[in-house]
């Protein structure tokens, strides 16, 4: 069975740090790409970051690029968010999300941004 | 304000058929990528429901339909059930912004 965990997710300040992991289990992880999507409260999908299979191509929405960095642990079958200068509007449940189309979504890990 | 453009709201009555437009533009869907939908129900993590342009993944019912024409592309939803209640998503990419976009959501009601 496929499975996408979340975590990482938490309170942190304007301007602040936060990482986020996503733990893959139940397929051959190094085989597929991986999505990073989030979405904020009571508002619609917005996707943030793409890695593919072996981490040479990277995408990144506009409003995230320069400031999240998208990873992946191939060993350790994990995805990450590495998310700095965070500002009111990154706030919101963040989604891994596997290959695109976005067959298998994980449950989401809640950042909330506030002073 | 998203890259593709979807009716916030649509409504039906059970049995009907309704459809769900996902409008872009020359960068996006009318350069020939595929066009991806998904189903979200409140509190829960969005579900795939079709996949390139017209096609279901397993288990999604035949009543859920997907095309693609030009610039633009509709979900269709036959004999509508009280449990289709949710919002819908198009997902496509943009080249001019090397980005996969959603549409802003479509909420359906089933009256």
């Amino acid at each position: 069975e496929v499975q996408l965990v979340e975590s990482g997710g938490g309170l942190v300040r304007p301007g602040g740090s936060l990482r986020l992991s996503c733990a893959a289990s139940g397929f051959t992880f190094t085989d597929y790409s991986m999505n990073w999507v989030r979405q904020a409260p009571g508002k619609g999908l917005e996707w943030v970051a793409f890695i593919n299979s072996d981490a040479t191509t990277m995408y990144y929405a506009d409003s995230v690029k320069g400031r999240f960095t998208i990873s992946r642990d191939n060993a350790k079958n994990s995805l990450f968010l590495q998310m700095n200068s965070l500002r009111d509007e990154d706030a919101a449940l963040y989604y891994c999300a596997r290959h695109t189309p976005c067959d298998y979504w994980g449950q989401g890990t809640l950042v909330t941004v506030s002073s | 304000q998203s890259v593709l453009t979807q009716p916030p709201s649509v409504s039906g009555a059970p049995g009907q058929r309704v459809t769900i437009s996902c409008s872009g533009s020359r960068s996006d869907i009318g350069a020939g990528y595929d066009v991806h939908w998904y189903q979200q129900f409140p509190g829960t993590a969005p579900k795939l429901l079709i996949y390139a342009n017209n096609n279901r993944p397993s288990g999604v019912p035949d009543r859920f339909s997907g095309s693609k024409s030009g610039t633009s592309a509709s979900l269709a939803i036959t004999g509508l059930q009280a449990e289709d209640e949710a919002d819908y998503y198009c997902q496509s990419f943009d080249r001019s912004l090397s980005a996969w976009v959603f549409g802003g959501g479509t909420k359906l009601t089933v009256l």
